[in-house]
């Protein structure tokens, strides 16, 4: 069935520094491909998405790259700060099926 | 204020104890779905659903079952729960049929079967 890999599971990047986040998809229908973040205790919220027809979005200290060739996406966050401490997903979307799926999320420690 | 919600917000129960979440959202969405989320396992998708009257399952549907009688109101059913439901759940709604819009989810609702 349809999958997608995160990696990494856990990351802890020095504040200011910058972060990234990896994923990959094994359904080449896929053409949606949304990031939610999640704080301590509280519900998912989407932060950024990228449909299949552009290779990269960027808003302020988010950006997203997509290669459909490789069938994989990335989440770069610069200048990172403590606030940005959270549990990020990706996930992938076919409209053929109406489903979405996530991967198992990345653990982000903002060092002080 | 546009939401999703979700009720109860924690529950602990006892295997084979029917028990049913709700889920209501007042944004006009077509599109609802509920996930679990458990520790490294990320977030799978149970049910969802396209508009009323029209459900299919995600990933991990077995022992769940859900109904959309109408549109703000998706609820999720264990007809008999069993402690490898204990778990995290989110009810998420998005404006229209397809995965492919911003999904709003709810507060989540702790479920512990013992």
């Amino acid at each position: 069935g349809e999958n997608v890999e995160q990696h990494p599971s856990t990351l802890s990047v020095q504040e200011g520094d910058s972060a990234v986040i990896k994923c990959t998809y094994s359904d080449s229908a896929s053409n949606y491909f949304p990031w939610y973040k999640q704080e301590l205790g509280k519900r998912p919220q989407l932060i950024i998405d990228i449909r299949s027809n552009v290779g990269e979005k960027k808003d302020q200290r988010i950006a997203v790259t997509l290669n459909k060739t490789a069938k994989h996406f990335s989440l770069h966050i610069t200048e990172t700060q403590p606030e940005d401490s959270a549990v990020y997903f990706c996930a992938a979307a076919n409209p053929r099926h109406d489903k979405i799926i996530f991967g198992k999320g990345t653990r982000l420690h903002i060092l002080p | 204020e546009a939401q999703v919600t979700q009720n109860p917000r924690y529950l602990i129960t006892v295997t084979g104890k029917k028990l049913t979440v709700t889920c209501s959202q007042n944004m006009n969405h077509e599109y609802m779905s509920w996930y679990r989320q458990d520790p490294g396992l990320g977030l799978r998708q149970i049910y969802y659903s396209m508009n009323v009257e029209v459900t299919d399952k995600g990933d991990v549907p077995e022992g769940y079952k859900v109904s959309r009688k109408e549109k703000r109101n998706f609820p999720l059913i264990l007809e008999s729960p069993s402690p490898n439901q204990t778990s995290l759940y989110f009810c998420a709604s998005s404006l229209s049929a397809g995965s492919y819009n911003e999904q709003f989810f709810g507060p989540g609702t702790r479920l512990t079967v013992l």
